[in-house]
């Protein structure tokens, strides 16, 4: 699976849009962009996926760039329950899900 | 639909001890993963299991290993526990729709080596 990059942390203001990038400039045709976030101590929660069109579900939307080696994860409305580390990965099917070291995003009051 | 489900949550060996942890999968999911987490090396696979074999394997040695039953619940065992191998252990089982995989994370089991 291709490699991610994400920022270590960014700071979010309760009720304001979180924006987490991703970078995976080395993605393949067939690869999906997956989104998990992990609260303190709880299992890795799925958000969402996309291949290349941008997508939206009850949690987030994902954007995804034209040439596919970028995409970002959207929380449109943050709350402090969205602190959390958020996890972009790469994924193909059949494969294990390789998680990085993610983005600590911290919703502020 | 019930959750994915693991026992125990939290546990404590001794070095030298082998352990075993149980998993429950969404009813349906016939894929089980293990993951382990601990804070220096963060999410690292240990294996799936599908239809009761094992499917993909990570970098672990030996003394990790695991079986799935044909009610695709799974347990793993680590034998000759070290210090080391204190850690979250994670289990996820997958969701397959028309070559998408989807993963849902249980809560984890704690375990602790002395």
């Amino acid at each position: 699976d291709a490699k991610t990059t994400q920022p270590t942390s960014m700071d979010c203001a309760e009720g304001r849009a979180a924006n987490l990038p991703c970078n995976h400039s080395t993605i393949s045709g067939n690869e999906y962009v997956y989104w998990y976030r992990q609260i303190h101590s709880q299992g890795p929660q799925y958000i969402i996926h996309g291949l290349k069109n941008n997508e939206t579900n009850e949690m987030a939307s994902l954007i995804i760039t034209e040439d596919r080696k970028s995409s970002t994860l959207i929380l449109p409305h943050a709350t402090l329950r969205d602190t959390a580390v958020y996890y972009c990965m790469i994924h193909n099917a059949g494969n294990m899900l390789t998680f990085g070291g993610g983005t600590r995003l911290m919703v502020k009051p | 639909k019930a959750g994915v489900t693991q026992t125990p949550r939290y546990l404590i060996k001794t070095r030298g001890q082998q352990v075993t942890l149980s998993c429950s999968p969404i009813s349906g999911h016939r894929s089980v993963s293990w993951y382990q987490q601990t804070p220096g090396q963060g999410l690292q696979f240990l294996f799936e299991y599908f239809s009761e074999t094992q499917r993909n394997k990570g970098n672990f040695p030996g003394r990790f290993s695991g079986r799935q039953f044909s009610n695709s619940r799974s347990e793993m065992n680590v034998s000759t526990l070290e210090l080391g191998d204190s850690a979250l252990y994670l289990c996820a089982s997958t969701y397959t729709v028309a070559g998408i995989e989807t993963q849902y994370f249980g809560p984890g089991t704690r375990l602790l080596v002395l």
